[in-house]
């Protein structure tokens, strides 16, 4: 079966680091895509993985690596803002985006 | 521009009752999909079309239908409402099944009794 999983949740401080973790098991690969959703809100797009290696996009950077089937979102210089759901996805073989149940992040002041 | 739009943005409906569930993008993006999110589970894909005219099936299509009569509209029926369909379902679209992003619309946020 095709599996995706990251933790439940993470806590972290105002202004800190903090990076979320995604293992992945799926029946092919055409991609690996991190999701922002506050509460009561729509995913929007943050990043987009398919070769490995770092990505950068400002205070977001996402890695991926393809034979660990494992990639992770680093968070720097977190605000409050910043407080909200992290869903990792997989584009399968049939190009179909395969969900892990997302992880809400805490900040605190 | 309004990008994706889904209406309504909730509702409660009694059990056996017939619904549909509208979705309208003006981005002239071919592909769509519907998503039902429920706690503590990703979201799931229900039905998918690639481009105008065509539909596939998802990995939980059993009691949804849906129809692509045009690029624009994308929507979603319950023929007979069950209680397990209560959930938030979300309406998104892509410029093609290869594209980078997927654009969701906000959601509606379904109660089955």
């Amino acid at each position: 079966g095709q599996n995706i999983d990251q933790p439940t949740e993470m806590t972290a401080t105002e202004g800190a680091i903090v990076q979320i973790n995604c293992t992945y098991q799926t029946s092919g690969f055409n991609g690996l895509f991190w999701y922002q959703q506050h509460a009561g809100e729509a995913p929007t797009f943050l990043s987009y993985n398919v070769l490995d290696g770092l990505e950068e996009k400002g205070r977001f950077s996402s890695f991926l690596s393809r034979s660990k089937g494992y990639s992770y979102l680093l968070l720097k210089e977190l605000q409050m803002k910043d407080s909200a759901s992290y869903l990792c996805a997989v584009r399968d073989s049939n190009y179909q985006l395969i969900w892990g149940a997302g992880t809400k992040l805490i900040i605190k002041p | 521009i309004a990008g994706i739009t889904q209406a309504p943005t909730s509702q409660i409906l009694a059990a056996g009752r017939r619904m549909t569930l509208r979705c309208t993008q003006d981005m002239r993006h071919n592909a769509m999909y519907w998503y039902r999110q429920d706690l503590g589970l990703g979201l799931r894909l229900i039905h998918y079309s690639n481009t105008a005219g065509t539909t596939g099936k998802g990995e939980v299509p059993d009691g949804y239908s849906v129809s692509r009569a045009n690029t624009d509209d994308f929507p979603l029926t319950l023929a007979s409402a069950v209680p397990s369909q209560t959930s938030v379902y979300f309406c998104a679209s892509s410029p093609g099944t290869d594209s980078y992003e997927q654009y969701f619309g906000p959601g509606t946020r379904l109660t089955v009794t």
